[in-house]
């Protein structure tokens, strides 16, 4: 069965960085894009990142712009996302999502989470 | 950005009631309309994708319609472990974005 499993996630302050990683199993990794969504304590989901099956394509949300970069790993079935100069709004839990089949496709599986708390 | 306005915010309701939630797009997204639902301190669950079909293993108590600009989603007997939150998101564009959340509670 599909699983993915978020880690990385702790206290950090302002201004420091933070890596994140979402272990993917139980289907071909490398035939999915893969997406990292996040939720702000008692907020709604937001849209954070996607990269493409082969890593050849990444887009990210202006809230984080250049200051985020989504990576993948295809032979460790990883999916990474690389945090700079954190600040008080990125704290959040944040989710890696399997896209489905096609284009246009649902967020069809779902990890746990990781919560990040970025403060001094 | 495609904007996802979603109604109501919040829906006190019965076991056993119909309850919809609609969802509005702010450009026309086809058919790319999908639901989620969320329980406190869980990861979001697919529901609904392409706007009106059921994922795997989802009760067919639950259905979606809609295209273009409009979607709804429709419980229609509402079970005690449907009360929960439920968002809507578009996948036809990137950034893909998310309605703001309805929240579904026991009357």
């Amino acid at each position: 069965q599909v699983q993915l499993v978020e880690s990385g996630g702790g206290v950090v302050q302002p201004g420091r960085s933070l890596r994140l990683s979402c272990a993917a199993s139980g289907f071909i990794f490398s035939n999915y894009g893969m997406h990292w969504v996040r939720q702000a304590p008692g907020k709604g989901l937001e849209w954070v990142a996607v990269i493409s099956y082969d890593g050849s394509d990444k887009y990210h949300a202006d809230s984080v712009k250049g200051r985020f970069t989504v990576s993948r790993d295809n032979s460790k079935n990883t999916v990474y996302l690389e945090m700079n100069s954190l600040r008080a709004e990125d704290t959040a839990m944040y989710y890696c999502a399997k896209d489905g089949s096609g284009s246009g496709a649902p967020l069809d599986y779902w990890g746990q989470g990781t919560l990040v708390i970025v403060s001094s | 950005d495609i904007q996802m306005t979603q109604s109501p915010f919040y829906l006190s309701a019965s076991v056993g009631d119909r309850v919809t939630i609609t969802c509005r797009a702010s450009q026309s997204i086809s058919s790319f309309l999908n639901w989620y639902q969320q329980k406190p301190e869980k990861a979001p669950k697919l529901l609904i994708y392409a706007a009106s079909s059921l994922q795997s293993g989802v009760p067919s108590r639950f259905s979606g319609s809609g295209s273009a600009t409009d979607f709804t989603l429709t419980i229609s007997s509402l079970q005690p472990e449907d009360f929960a939150t439920y968002y809507c998101q578009q996948s036809y564009t990137t950034p893909q974005t998310f309605g703001q959340g309805t929240k579904v509670e026991i009357k």
